[in-house]
């Protein structure tokens, strides 16, 4: 069957390291896949794309890669902040073509100060 | 520009009753979606609109859910009757075509309780 994984645990670190989410996909062959933060009472909101030829992309001290291989894509801050702290979703669009999006659970991340 | 707009934000109503939400997108955006986000779960679509015309409703459930873009703006979602499992945020997003990194643009959501 087809599915996007997240942690489903939320994620505790302390302010200044780096904070690592992972999204695994099963039967999807995405030709891009999309990273969106979500703050409570708040629609999501875009951070990054990455697309399937492209391994790595960075902004500011955001940090996507992509692995085909593995089906897998980690998404990275850096010197973390607690206004970092939110939930994080990555999505999909499992045809290639139609802007149809399929999002994962989400991880909560809490940057602790 | 203006973001996405959504009204009401919050509306509670008892199982078996109707309710509509409202969405209006950023001008110019031709795609709209509406998504059903139920509490620790990520967003569900549940209809794509480009323009007017309906490119993808396969998991609205259609014996109680409708949804209209008339004039390929303003677009409103409506359930009837309402089920408790019904109760979840309801989220609009917009898209421009021509935009390459696919952004989706999201309402601030409508939460529904259904008692």
């Amino acid at each position: 069957s087809q599915k996007i994984e997240q942690n489903s645990e939320a994620l505790n670190i302390q302010e200044g390291k780096t904070a690592t989410l992972t999204c695994n996909y099963t039967n999807y062959s995405p030709a891009y896949l999309q990273w969106y933060r979500q703050d409570p009472g708040r629609g999501p909101v875009f951070l990054l794309l990455i697309r399937e030829n492209e391994k790595e992309k960075r902004k500011e001290r955001l940090k996507v890669t992509f692995d085909t291989t593995l089906k897998q894509s980690l998404f990275h801050i850096t010197a973390s902040q607690p206004a970092d702290s939110a939930t994080y979703l990555c999505a999909l669009d499992p045809t290639g073509g139609t802007y149809k999006y399929i999002f994962g659970t989400g991880t909560r991340l809490k940057v602790l100060a | 520009e203006a973001g996405v707009a959504q009204s009401p934000r919050y509306k509670i109503i008892e199982k078996r009753q109707s309710v509509a939400f409202w969405c209006n997108p950023i001008s110019g955006h031709a795609t709209l979606y509406w998504y059903q986000q139920i509490l620790g779960q990520g967003p569900k679509l549940l209809i794509q609109f480009q323009n007017n015309g309906v490119v993808d409703d396969s998991q609205l459930p259609k014996d109680r859910f409708s949804a209209e873009r008339l004039k390929g703006v303003d677009s409103t979602l409506k359930i009837q009757p309402a089920k408790l499992e019904d109760s979840a945020v309801y989220l609009c997003a917009s898209r421009r075509i021509a935009d390459k990194s696919y952004e989706q643009y999201f309402g601030p959501g409508t939460r529904l309780t259904v008692t």
